[in-house]
C-alpha cells in the first residue's frame, strides 16, 4: 500500500459530462502530480502541485483542470468528456517536487465514457 | 518534450532466467526511476537512482543509471512467477521553479513462465 487514495476506483459516464476525481497523498507528503494512463500512450504528466499551488504542467487538456486544498488533498475535473478519455487517471505525491522526492502513485481511478 | 524508449517491449522467459530490460533518452535526466505495475494497480516504485554510474540493488533487482546520463537499465535474477507485470522506467528532469518533472517510458511487460 503506497499510502495514496485514489477515489473512486471505477467511473462510467457518458459523453459530454462531468466528473471529479479526488486523490489523498501520503501522510507528510506536499507534492500532488496527476498521471493519465492510456493503452497506447502510456504514462502522461498532467500538472503537478505543492502545497496548494500549480508547480508544473504537461500534456493536459483545457477541458480538464485540478485543484489542491488546504488539506492537500487533490481533485481533478475532467468536463465535456469524450470516448478518447478513457483511460486509467493515476494521482502521486511526493514530499516535495524536489529531485531526491520518488514519487509513489495510488491504484488509480479507471474511467469509461461510453 | 523528452522521450524515453523503453526495451523490450514485451518479454516472455522461463522462471530462473535472468531479466534484463534498458531506457535509453537523447536527452540528459538527474534521475532515473524504476517501477512496476501490476494490474489494476499503480506502479509501484523499485528502485532510485540519483548519480550517474550509479549501481544499486533492491533483493534480486539490480538498476544503473547510465555514465551519459541518458540511459538505464535494469536487471532481474532468477525469476520467479510474482515478477510477472509491467515495469516501467522514468526519468526526472528539472522543469523549473524548483520542480522536476518524470517522463515515463512505455513500459516491458514482462511473462514469466513456470
Amino acid at each position: 500500500d503506497s499510502g495514496v487514495t485514489q477515489t473512486p476506483k471505477h467511473l462510467i459516464t457518458a459523453t459530454g459530462q462531468r466528473v471529479t476525481l479526488r486523490c489523498s497523498p501520503r501522510s507528510g507528503d506536499l507534492s500532488v502530480y496527476w498521471y493519465q494512463q492510456s493503452l497506447d500512450q502510456g504514462l502522461q504528466f498532467l500538472i503537478q502541485y505543492y502545497n496548494g499551488e500549480e508547480r508544473a504542467k504537461g500534456n493536459i487538456l483545457e477541458r480538464f483542470s485540478a485543484q489542491q486544498f488546504p488539506d492537500l488533498h487533490s481533485e481533478l475535473n475532467l468536463s465535456s468528456l469524450e470516448l478518447g478519455d478513457s483511460a486509467l487517471y493515476f494521482c502521486a505525491s511526493s514530499v516535495d517536487p524536489g529531485i531526491n522526492s520518488p514519487l509513489h502513485f495510488g491504484n488509480g481511478t479507471r474511467l469509461t465514457v461510453t | 518534450g523528452q522521450q524515453l524508449n523503453q526495451s523490450p517491449q514485451s518479454m516472455f522467459i522461463q522462471e530462473g532466467e535472468d531479466v534484463s530490460m534498458n531506457c535509453t533518452s537523447s536527452s540528459i535526466f538527474n534521475t532515473w526511476l524504476w517501477y512496476k505495475q501490476d494490474p489494476g494497480e499503480g506502479p509501484v516504485l523499485l528502485i532510485a537512482l540519483y548519480k550517474a554510474g550509479e549501481l544499486t540493488s533492491n533483493g534480486r533487482l539490480t538498476a544503473q543509471f547510465g555514465i551519459t546520463r541518458k540511459d538505464s537499465f535494469l536487471n532481474i535474477s532468477a525469476s520467479i512467477p510474482s515478477d510477472v507485470g509491467i515495469y516501467f522506467c522514468a526519468g526526472q528532469l528539472h522543469s523549473g521553479a524548483g520542480s522536476y518533472q518524470l517522463t515515463f517510458g512505455k513500459g516491458t511487460k514482462l511473462s514469466v513462465i513456470p
